[in-house]
């Protein structure tokens, strides 16, 4: 089973809409990374989280690690094309321990 | 700054036939990872190097998977001899040296999409 659970598997919206993914573990998270992939491509670093309550943006891009450290979501604001591509969580689960990465949520934006 | 450099980026080959992919990781980065992203999955750690000592290859299928990073900068992934399920994108990464516990950024490259008939 995957130690790091996202929903929704797939997302399709409408462009200008918001969305949210989020990304689950059953452990605690030591450092909660957001990658996006681009079919054929390597991951793009988006942004790390590491306390619990923490919240970072860019641009459009809003990211918070909960209290319990052990859910984080992902928000987009007015969807563009440009933020289609596959979303993937990673972190570490125990300290110490390398990383594991969420299966990813795959976003489409529909012009 | 130049990136992380993979080549191939895309090979083919029939199974019970070898391959082996390279990697060239940022300069001055310490630790370099190996994942396997098969479709529809996210990434799996095959192996992780700091300088040229592994780390962690718990996850490598060391029956028919081997790889060497022998001067602490260039690495290889070999398969020898490749399976059906061996199909997926190979991703090479590197961050800084990593403490245990710190939270060292990956800086990945563009893949190697193997497909094995």
């Amino acid at each position: 089973s995957q130690e790091l659970e996202q929903s929704p598997q797939s997302l399709i919206v409408q462009e200008g809409k918001n969305l949210t993914i989020n990304c689950t573990s059953s452990k605690t998270l030591y450092g909660l990374y957001w990658y996006k992939q681009k079919y054929g491509e390597g991951l793009i670093f988006l942004m790390m989280l590491q306390k619990g309550g923490e919240e970072k943006s860019h641009e459009k891009i809003t990211a918070k690690l909960d209290e319990k450290k052990q859910q984080s979501s992902l928000h987009i604001t007015a969807s563009q094309p440009s933020h289609a591509g596959i979303y993937l969580c990673g972190a570490r689960i125990n300290y110490g321990q390398n990383f594991v990465f969420g299966p990813g949520t795959r976003l489409s934006v529909l012009p | 700054e130049a990136g992380v450099a993979q080549s191939p980026r895309y090979k083919i080959i029939e199974k019970r036939q070898s391959v082996a992919f390279w990697c060239n990781p940022i300069s001055g980065h310490a630790t370099l990872y190996w994942y396997q992203q098969i479709l529809g999955q996210g990434p799996k750690l095959l192996i992780q190097f700091q300088n040229n000592g592994v780390v962690d290859d718990s996850q490598l299928p060391k029956d028919r998977f081997s790889a060497e990073r022998l001067k602490g900068v260039d690495s290889t992934l070999k398969i020898q001899p490749a399976k059906l399920e061996d199909s997926a994108v190979y991703l090479c990464a590197s961050s800084v040296l990593r403490d245990r516990g710190s939270y060292n950024e990956q800086f990945f490259g563009p893949g190697t999409r193997l497909t094995v008939l």
